[in-house]
């Protein structure tokens, strides 16, 4: 079982909606976790970190974490076409790496 | 904000020649920097950890003697491909921690290496 489990998508969703990324983790003991969106042939983009149970809202996106069930989401409002992405989640293991999951390809219709 | 800048964007090269990258930091101090590589529709691979003043740390499968990693500085870690081959063509991703609270990791923009 991978550490980082993520549905490879795409999920496509019409522009104005909102978009939900889905995450799932094996280790119960993972404290940090981390949202990343990569554009084809660019570097991941930090979109949010969070820590704590429960939502943590930064302009159209909100995170959401539940460690009880490991899952952590990432809620995109009033999708925008320019957030057609691969949408990233991370894990912070204790040695500081980040370990990934695989990745959901999203996009946003005209 | 947290600006990490990589150099070269992209380098072509022919094969047994060595490719050197910079990975820097500008606003933010980095004690420890990673190094991925992400082959097309794949998802980062990391290859190793660098770490200021001391020996970086290489992930199982990746060949030190290969990937030669030089954390000098605080704010600088270079990644050199020696005698590159075309298996080792690549997208090549550093990242830097910026020390605090949360520890967060930024993305250089990434250095595409083709070897042919």
């Amino acid at each position: 079982q991978k550490e980082v489990e993520q549905n490879s998508g795409p999920l496509s969703v019409p522009e104005g909606a909102i978009a939900s990324l889905n995450c799932t983790y094996s280790d119960r003991g993972s404290q940090s976790f981390f949202w990343y969106r990569q554009y084809s042939g660019k570097s991941p983009e930090l979109i949010m970190f969070i820590y704590s149970n429960g939502d943590k809202e930064d302009g159209r996106f909100t995170a959401q974490l539940n460690k009880a069930s490991q899952y952590v989401s990432l809620l995109i409002r009033d999708s925008q076409p320019s957030d057609s992405a691969t949408y990233l989640c991370a894990l912070m293991d204790s040695s500081y790496k980040l370990i990934f999951g695989s990745g959901t390809r999203l996009l946003v219709r005209p | 904000g947290a600006v990490v800048s990589q150099h070269p964007s992209r380098v072509i090269c022919k094969s047994g020649t060595s490719v050197k990258i910079e990975c820097r930091s500008l606003d933010f101090q980095a004690t420890t920097m990673f190094w991925y590589r992400q082959f097309p529709k794949q998802s980062l691979m990391l290859m190793a950890t660098s770490n200021e003043g001391s020996k970086a740390t290489y992930e199982q499968g990746v060949e030190k003697d290969k990937f030669l990693i030089n954390h000098a500085s605080l704010t600088l870690s270079t990644l050199t491909v020696t005698s590159a081959h075309p298996e080792d063509s690549s997208f090549y991703i550093c990242s830097a921690q910026r020390e605090g609270a949360y520890n967060e990791q930024f993305f250089g923009p990434g250095t595409r290496l083709t070897v042919l």
